[in-house]
């Protein structure tokens, strides 16, 4: 089946700083890859909708600049948390599309946890 | 404006008991419903899609236009299908497949 990683699985960092996640397709190759954040109890929030080679397309209330997604290749995508600040702290989940069956499926990464301190 | 709602937060049951997950959407068109689930320190994972009209683990779920509803019923729980399960939907409207979620219900079945 097609599996989705991400790294870091956890990650702790300091107010102003900067983190990066990778979202990786293992054994299939996306073109398109979405950025979630998921708080505490609370459902998925789509942030940005990443194809590669292109620049990412976000969701209204969403800083770009503040969260920076690079889609270089057909199996990765990364996103960059810039300037981190605690309010920033979630879970934060990419997805990877492709088509099985027919259908387009989203397959999920199993999340990166990121607390600022 | 797009919106899936899932009024229930929390729903029990006990073993062999039927189950329904309700799911109400708000879409302008033709949506595709699905429905996801998330099991303890696990990733999400699709579950069903209305398009293909199958039953998963002994779920299924109709998507009635009339009532702009993609309810998930089960007619007998199994501890095992206790989990966070999420309604989505996409559309044509979308240039991708990009999925708007509800809120979850949290299913809990009992021994």
């Amino acid at each position: 089946g097609a599996v989705v990683s991400q790294h870091p699985s956890w990650v702790i960092c300091k107010s102003g700083t900067s983190v990066k996640i990778e979202c990786r397709s293992l054994d299939f190759q996306a073109t398109t890859m979405f950025w979630y954040r998921q708080f505490p109890k609370q459902s998925l929030m789509l942030m940005a909708t990443s194809n590669e080679g292109s620049k990412a397309t976000y969701e209204q209330g969403v800083e770009k600049d503040k969260f920076l997604i690079n889609h270089a290749s057909l199996t990765l995508s990364t996103l960059t948390v810039t300037s981190a600040h605690p309010e920033d702290s979630s879970f934060y989940i990419c997805s990877a599309s492709a088509t099985g069956q027919g259908f387009y499926e989203q397959y999920f990464g199993p999340g990166t946890r990121l607390t600022v301190t | 404006a797009q919106r899936v709602t899932q009024p229930e937060k929390l729903l029990s049951v006990f073993k062999g008991a039927p189950v329904e997950l309700k799911c109400n959407y708000s879409y302008s068109g033709s949506p595709e419903l699905f429905w996801y689930v998330q099991y303890s320190r696990q990733r999400l994972q699709l579950l069903l899609r209305h398009i293909s009209r199958e039953s998963i683990k002994g779920f299924t779920a109709d998507l009635n236009k009339g009532e702009t509803s993609f309810h998930l019923k089960k007619p007998f729980a199994q501890e095992e299908d206790s989990a966070m399960y999420y309604c989505a939907l996409s559309g044509p409207a979308y240039n991708t497949d990009k999925l708007i979620f509800g809120t979850g219900t949290r299913l809990q079945v009992f021994p």
